[in-house]
């Protein structure tokens, strides 16, 4: 099985902040990696697919980059919406898996 | 609009059997792929099942020979049939449409969850 291991598992940061979370992959995944949002009591929400094609209708402060075995998501400046868990999923090959997930909260 | 709505979540209890469904609207399901994701309580999520729209399915093997992903395209429905439930399988189901078709890149619409609960 593929297991991918997301860093930091939280962080705090404030309103305006630049935030990375990177994701690493115990082998290859072609770039067949997708990050969500989960704002508790909800469901996920699709940020970014295929490493780094931003879903319809998210703002573009989301971005995703990498490739190979790591890969990185990027809030270029943070809202007050933005404050949830993130996690990655590879759907390279069977068992696909999640990442472990990285809460973001307010400083 | 493309929506999935799950519903059949209950308490039950160990070695007991439940039937999740997922009715799909703004789009066919027999022509996508589609999948089951649970998240235990304060836990993360777990991809669970898939059906491919040719009929192919995958399991976890957390879940292999207890879980049966199907559909219904005469309802445009997915369902998950769990037997021999056990405590750990206490979860929100979630079902989600599939993104891609042959590549699979990502679960692009997901319904709001439905919870079971497996207990004495």
């Amino acid at each position: 099985d593929i297991q991918l291991t997301q860093s930091p598992s939280f962080l705090s940061a404030s309103v305006g902040d630049r935030v990375t979370i990177t994701c690493r992959a115990s082998q290859g995944i072609n770039n067949y990696l997708a990050w969500y949002q989960q704002i508790p009591g909800k469901a996920p929400k699709l940020l970014i697919y295929a490493a780094s094609t931003l879903q319809s209708g998210v703002p573009s402060r989301f971005s995703g980059s990498g490739s190979g075995t790591e890969f990185t998501l990027t809030i270029s400046s943070l809202q007050p919406e933005d404050f949830a868990t993130f996690y990655c999923q590879q759907l390279n090959s069977y068992p696909w898996t999640f990442g472990q997930g990285t809460k973001v909260e307010i400083k | 609009e493309v929506q999935v709505v799950e519903s059949g979540g209950t308490l039950v209890q160990p070695g007991g059997s439940l039937r999740l469904s997922c009715a799909a609207s703004g789009f066919t399901v027999s022509r996508n792929y589609m999948g089951w994701v649970r998240q235990a309580p304060g836990k993360g999520l777990e991809w669970v099942s898939v059906i491919y729209s040719g009929g192919t399915t995958y399991h976890a093997d957390s879940v292999k020979g207890r879980f049966t992903i199907s559909r219904d395209n005469s309802k445009n429905t997915l369902y998950l049939h769990m037997n021999s439930l056990r405590a750990e399988d206490t979860a929100v189901y979630y079902c989600a449409k599939i993104l891609g078709g042959y590549a699979t890149y990502a679960f692009d619409y997901w319904g709001q969850g439905t919870l079971v609960t497996v207990s004495s």
